[in-house]
């Protein structure tokens, strides 16, 4: 049983351009978590998914940045127009549902960096 | 809304001497509690875990935590430290009655002094 994977692992962009992250759950997992890990401040939450909907977005910047987990395929967390701020690691965890009594399984991230 | 406080940003602490690592969390009727460890370059991976019964738990590679409903903390110990624990720690929270996130802490890095 293959763990969560991210990909890239490394994603470089230029001021404006789009980033696209992607992260396929472990199998059978039906939540995503989207997280981000800057120096010194620790994981910031960013949005919570199940398949086709978005349960917790509160830590998403309403501009810019939008996450998705379709039926079929890998969650993807879009970041438009990136700007140097947001350079950071970019990390994603998948669980099952919650009142399973289940942690959250982590892939290795994404480090986005904005040149 | 659950919150997780980690006073330490950074434990120094010699090869084989014990360690601390603190974590408070905001009151609840009930709790869910993590710790999990980064090594460097490296996603998290789960330590050890409170769900119900006992409140002391332990991982495989000797640490081990006690959940204390009193003091809402969820402390991190091991007896004796070895230089390949050194590695950003995480004290994380989430609410078992709810379909609610995950909320981690600001993360303690652990210095292993020679």
């Amino acid at each position: 049983n293959a763990g969560v994977m991210q990909n890239p692992r490394h994603l470089v962009r230029r001021r404006g351009q789009e980033a696209r992250l992607r992260c396929s759950p472990m199998k059978g997992h039906s939540h995503v978590y989207w997280y981000r890990q800057l120096p010194e401040e620790g994981l910031k939450f960013m949005v919570y998914l199940q398949k086709e909907n978005i349960i917790d977005e509160s830590g998403m910047p309403k501009e810019r940045f939008s996450a998705e987990f379709p039926k079929e395929g890998p969650s993807i967390l879009r970041i438009q127009q990136v700007v140097r701020g947001d350079s950071a690691a970019y990390f994603c965890a998948s669980s099952l549902p919650p009142y399973m009594n289940t942690e959250a399984f982590f892939g290795q991230g994404t480090r986005l960096t904005v040149v | 809304a659950q919150s997780v406080t980690q006073l330490d940003s950074q434990v120094p602490v010699f090869e084989e001497a014990p360690v601390e690592l603190r974590c408070n969390y905001s009151s609840s009727v009930s709790v869910y509690l993590f710790w999990y460890v980064q090594y460097p370059n490296q996603g998290l991976q789960l330590l050890l875990k409170y769900l119900s019964g006992s409140t002391l738990v332990e991982s495989i590679n000797g640490f081990e935590a006690e959940f204390n409903k009193s003091q809402t903390s969820f402390h991190l110990r091991k007896p004796s430290v070895h230089i390949s624990d050194t590695a950003e720690y995480f004290c994380a929270v989430s609410d078992p009655n709810r379909d609610d996130k995950i909320i981690f802490g600001k993360g303690t890095r652990l210095h292993i002094l020679p």
